[in-house]
């Protein structure tokens, strides 16, 4: 069975605080994912890598950044938290290539991050 | 307006109900569409996925998309108790050059309750 695992399942940091939130997966996956998910808003897409050391934005890059030094850890980071990036984080992975009807996302248990 | 829309609810049912599970897009380049199913507390998994338009059906489950009215609908029969969950619709899109890293777009998500 795939695993992807979160470093917290919940956190609360303060204002201006640099926050690190840990994804790892076992399963040797080409891509990994950084969602958010807001109630009435669903999923969004924060930043996503389709191989080590290559990143891409998402649709709501601002305020995050990422890190991917190997394959099997995606880290999000949250330079300078602020109160609007209270939220559940969620960390997929999938193993990428063709075809892309059948590349799964797996998800992690998510994250709550609470910013005072 | 989103790309994906979708009904956010909450909907509750008596167990033993047909639970009809809707959402609408508005960008015809997606090409692959997806339910997921997220319990409290738990990362969304995959429940099924299309590709074509026509039904699909896995158990009690039927997927059901009409890329002429840009509708996809998941039906449940027989609801039980442990169908009590979040339906998140999601798609995928085709970029030119059939790379897209497997990007999902997801909607709001239906909060749904059967109750014994």
């Amino acid at each position: 069975d795939v695993k992807v695992t979160q470093s917290s399942r919940y956190l609360v940091k303060r204002t201006g605080e640099k926050v690190f939130l840990e994804c790892v997966q076992d399963m040797d996956h080409e891509n990994m994912f950084w969602y958010r998910q807001d109630p009435g808003l669903g999923l969004r897409l924060i930043y996503f890598s389709y191989d080590v050391k290559m990143k891409e934005k998402g649709d709501i890059p601002e305020g995050y950044s990422v890190s991917r030094e190997k394959k099997e850890r995606f880290s999000l980071i949250l330079e300078s938290a602020s109160t609007n990036q209270t939220s559940m984080y969620l960390c997929a992975s999938s193993l990428g290539g063709l075809p892309l009807s059948t590349d799964t996302q797996y998800f992690g248990p998510g994250t709550r991050l609470t910013v005072l | 307006q989103k790309e994906v829309e979708q009904d956010p609810g909450p909907l509750s049912v008596p167990e033993g109900a047909i639970v009809s599970l809707n959402c609408t897009y508005s960008n015809s380049a997606f090409q692959y569409f997806m339910w997921y199913r997220q319990y409290s507390r738990k990362g969304p998994e995959l429940l099924m996925y299309t590709y074509s338009s026509g039904n699909k059906e896995d158990g009690r489950f039927t997927a059901q998309v009409d890329k002429s009215s840009k509708y996809i609908s998941l039906f449940i029969r027989d609801s039980q108790p442990s169908d009590s969950a979040t339906y998140l619709c999601a798609m995928r899109r085709v970029n030119a050059g059939g790379t897209s890293y497997g990007k999902l777009t997801f909607g709001q998500g239906t909060i749904l309750t059967v109750h014994p």
